[in-house]
C-alpha cells in the first residue's frame, strides 16, 4: 500500500535562509508522481512542484526544488531564500500513475513551517 | 492552470439539517473530482472519488448515505452532508483532475462547515 511520511511536525527557519522539508514514501509501483502543496492559514491548497518517478532530473520551480532520491524513496522539498509569506503548512503527496491524472493522491501529515524575521 | 471554485466558503448549520457544497471548474472540464475532509491540524483525508456520469467511489469508513456526492457534469460536483451533526464539522475541499491537466489536481478553496 502507498504511504507518505513527513517526520517533521514543525520547522523554524530564518528569513532569507534555505530550508528542507522531509518526505519519504513507500510504494510497490514503478510509475508514480510526487507532489508538494502549500496550505496557508486560509486553507487553500497551492500546488508547488511535481516529480515523476521516471524523471531523471530533480524538479525545480522558482525557489522550490525537489531533492528526489529514488533509491531511498525520499522526495524532500527545498525552499531557498525563505520569505515571511512561506509560513504555512506543507504537504507531500503521492499518486500512482496507472490512470494518469485521475488517480487519487495520498497525503502526508504535513509540516508546519514558520519563517522568522 | 485550472480554476476551481467552492460554494459556500463557510457555513454554519443546526444539527440535523443537510448542507450542500458545490465545486465548480471555471475554465476546464474535469473527468474526475475528489472530495477531501480535513480536521484541524490534520492532513487531508480522501472521502470519495467521482467520475462524471457514474456513481462515486467512497473510501473505507466514509458513509455514502451520509455524504452524498453528485458529479452532475464535467464542471460541477456537489457534496451533500445529510443530517449533519457536530462531529461532521470540518474543512471540506474538492479537487478536479482530467487528462488535459498535466499530472496535477487543482483544488478548490475549501468550505468550512460548523454544525451546532
Amino acid at each position: 500500500a502507498q504511504k507518505i511520511t513527513q517526520t517533521q511536525p514543525g520547522m523554524f527557519v530564518q528569513e532569507k535562509e534555505a530550508v528542507t522539508l522531509d518526505c519519504t514514501y513507500d510504494t510497490s509501483d514503478q510509475s508514480y508522481g510526487l507532489f508538494w502543496y502549500k496550505q496557508p492559514s486560509s486553507g487553500e491548497m497551492i500546488f508547488l512542484i511535481y516529480q515523476g518517478s521516471y524523471d531523471e532530473q530533480n524538479a525545480t520551480e522558482g525557489r522550490y526544488s525537489l531533492n528526489f532520491q529514488k533509491a531511498r524513496k525520499s522526495a524532500n522539498l527545498v525552499i531557498s531564500a525563505s520569505q515571511l509569506g512561506d509560513s504555512a503548512m506543507y504537504f507531500c503527496a503521492m499518486r500512482e500513475n496507472r490512470g494518469g491524472a485521475t488517480n487519487k493522491l495520498i497525503f502526508g501529515t504535513g509540516t508546519l513551517l514558520a519563517v522568522q524575521p | 492552470g485550472a480554476v476551481v471554485s467552492q460554494h459556500p466558503s463557510r457555513v454554519i448549520c443546526k444539527s440535523g439539517t443537510s448542507v450542500k457544497i458545490e465545486c465548480r471548474s471555471l475554465d476546464f472540464q474535469a473527468t474526475t473530482m475528489f472530495w477531501y475532509r480535513q480536521f484541524p491540524k490534520q492532513s487531508l483525508m480522501l472521502m470519495a472519488t467521482s467520475n462524471e456520469g457514474s456513481k462515486a467511489t467512497y473510501e473505507q469508513g466514509v458513509e455514502k448515505d451520509k455524504f452524498l456526492i453528485n458529479h452532475a457534469s464535467l464542471t460541477l460536483s456537489t457534496l451533500t452532508v445529510t443530517s449533519a451533526h457536530p462531529e461532521d464539522s470540518s474543512f471540506y475541499i474538492c479537487s478536479m483532475a482530467g487528462w488535459k491537466l498535466n499530472n496535477e489536481q487543482f483544488f478548490g478553496p475549501g468550505t468550512r462547515l460548523t454544525v451546532l
